[in-house]
């Protein structure tokens, strides 16, 4: 069974430029996840999806961040405009359903923002 | 205040030897979850184990084990026979319902050092 995959496995942009991150997750779940972990830190829960609906978008800053899941599979997120804090791992989960699950993750996108 | 704390910034072990690393939670929630997961270097966050909150027995998963003491509210991860290929960043986590959202607070992680 395949992983959860994303695209790009890096980038490296210069601040206010703008970057989208994409994740596919394990064929079937229903649930997708996009964490930010930064350097030293555990990740941090942005975004979840329940199919294509948003499930929890509390810690988004929705300012600058937006996510979608058109088709209740893919997601994309993207930063616009980037800032240099915005530097980090950025991770995408998938579960099969929202609660008592197991989240299991892709390899991340590394972002720097100079 | 912290929902996830694991007080060992960095740990070391020789091949072979098993390896405790704390995780301690806070909850007012009767049920939830807790998990491990490993982080290489290559950055991918590989689940380990987990154990509910009512489950009755600590979890093993080959060479883990999860110490689970409920009244305490610790959850530490034992690794037995360290091998080099454990050496990794290990995140604690625990799964908790907020507002109705499902959500996995991890913790800071623990750096494991194996040494041959």
């Amino acid at each position: 069974e395949a992983g959860v995959a994303q695209s790009p496995r890096y980038k490296i942009i210069e601040k206010r430029q703008s970057v989208a991150f994409w994740c596919n997750p394990i064929s079937g779940h229903a649930t997708l996840y996009w964490y930010q972990q930064i350097l030293g830190q555990g990740p941090k829960l942005l975004i979840q999806f329940q199919n294509n609906g948003v499930v929890d978008d509390s810690q988004l800053p929705k300012d600058r961040f937006s996510a979608e899941r058109l088709k209740g599979v893919d997601s994309t997120l993207k930063i616009q405009p980037a800032k240099l804090e915005d530097s980090a791992v950025y991770l995408c989960a998938s579960s099969l359903e929202r609660q008592q699950e197991t989240q299991y993750f892709g390899p991340g996108t590394r972002l720097l923002v100079l | 205040a912290q929902k996830i704390t694991q007080t060992q910034p960095g740990m070391f072990v020789q091949e072979k030897e098993a390896v405790t690393l704390d995780c301690t939670y806070d909850t007012s929630d009767p049920s939830y979850g807790l998990f491990w997961y490993k982080q290489p270097s290559s950055g991918e966050m590989i689940f380990l184990i987990y154990q509910g909150s009512y489950d009755q027995q600590n979890a093993t998963e080959g060479r883990y084990s999860l110490n689970f003491q409920k009244a305490r509210k610790s959850a530490n991860l034992v690794i037995s026979a360290s091998q080099l290929g454990d050496s990794a960043m290990y995140f604690c986590a625990m799964r908790e319902n907020q507002g109705g959202s499902e959500k996995l607070v991890f913790g800071k992680g623990t750096k494991l050092t194996v040494n041959p």
